[in-house]
């Protein structure tokens, strides 16, 4: 099945900083790119999602790219704090009008005080 | 505002039962999904339903049998348990296609 690869798979980073996380898709009709938070314990949580009639998208201290071109999305947290320590999945919908999505393998995000 | 459940949030099955776990959601949502968490592994998706009575194969179909009873909820059985095997099996549902999901809060599955 079509996948979605999600990079880094551990993220560490110092408060205060930035932190992002890249994924690529191989359906050039995706157009639907959400991007969950799971902290432990939790059920994934919907933080900021994109389609794919823009480039760019911000939401207190999250921003998201889409690349269409080269069928790359990423979330970008600026100023990171160590309640968004957290997994991070990216999604995509396979095509147009699609009812699933297609998930990242997930990143490990740790905001070191 | 709606809520998802999902029962039992946790199971310990033995080698070869056969296992059900159920979903509810009150946000009158068409399509519902079946998804297993496995460590380092993402989500697969292992059946979905685009509305009461429907029934789509997943990735990861195998081993499993599903049944939308009503549009409110959708069950998902393991056909006959893996000895070891451990993973968190999320549901959850959306309104239509393209769509953002909302997930339940997963059922923790151990097979001894």
């Amino acid at each position: 099945g079509e996948q979605v690869e999600q990079l880094p798979s551990i993220l560490r980073v110092q408060e205060g900083s930035s932190a992002s996380i890249n994924c690529t898709y191989e359906n050039s009709a995706s157009n639907y790119f959400p991007w969950y938070k799971q902290e432990p314990g939790e059920n994934p949580k919907l933080i900021i999602d994109i389609r794919s009639n823009m480039e760019r998208k911000q939401t207190q201290g999250l921003i998201v790219l889409l690349d269409k071109k080269a069928k790359r999305f990423s979330l970008h947290i600026t100023d990171t704090q160590p309640g968004d320590s957290a997994m991070y999945f990216c999604a995509a919908s396979p095509s147009s009008g699609s009812w699933q999505l297609i998930f990242g393998s997930g990143t490990q995000l740790t905001v070191m005080p | 505002g709606g809520i998802i459940t999902q029962t039992p949030k946790f199971l310990i099955g033995q080698e070869g039962q056969k296992l059900t776990l159920k979903c509810q959601q009150n946000f009158n949502h068409d399509t519902m999904y079946w998804y297993r968490q496995d460590s380092g592994k993402g989500l697969r998706l292992i059946y979905y339903s685009i509305t009461e009575n429907d029934l789509q194969k997943g990735d990861l179909s195998e081993g499993y049998d599903a049944s939308r009873e009503k549009k409110s909820s959708f069950s998902l059985t393991v056909t006959s348990a893996q000895k070891n095997e451990m993973a968190v099996f999320l549901c959850a549902s959306s309104l239509t296609a393209n769509s953002d999901y909302t997930f339940g809060s997963g059922t923790r599955l151990l097979v001894i």
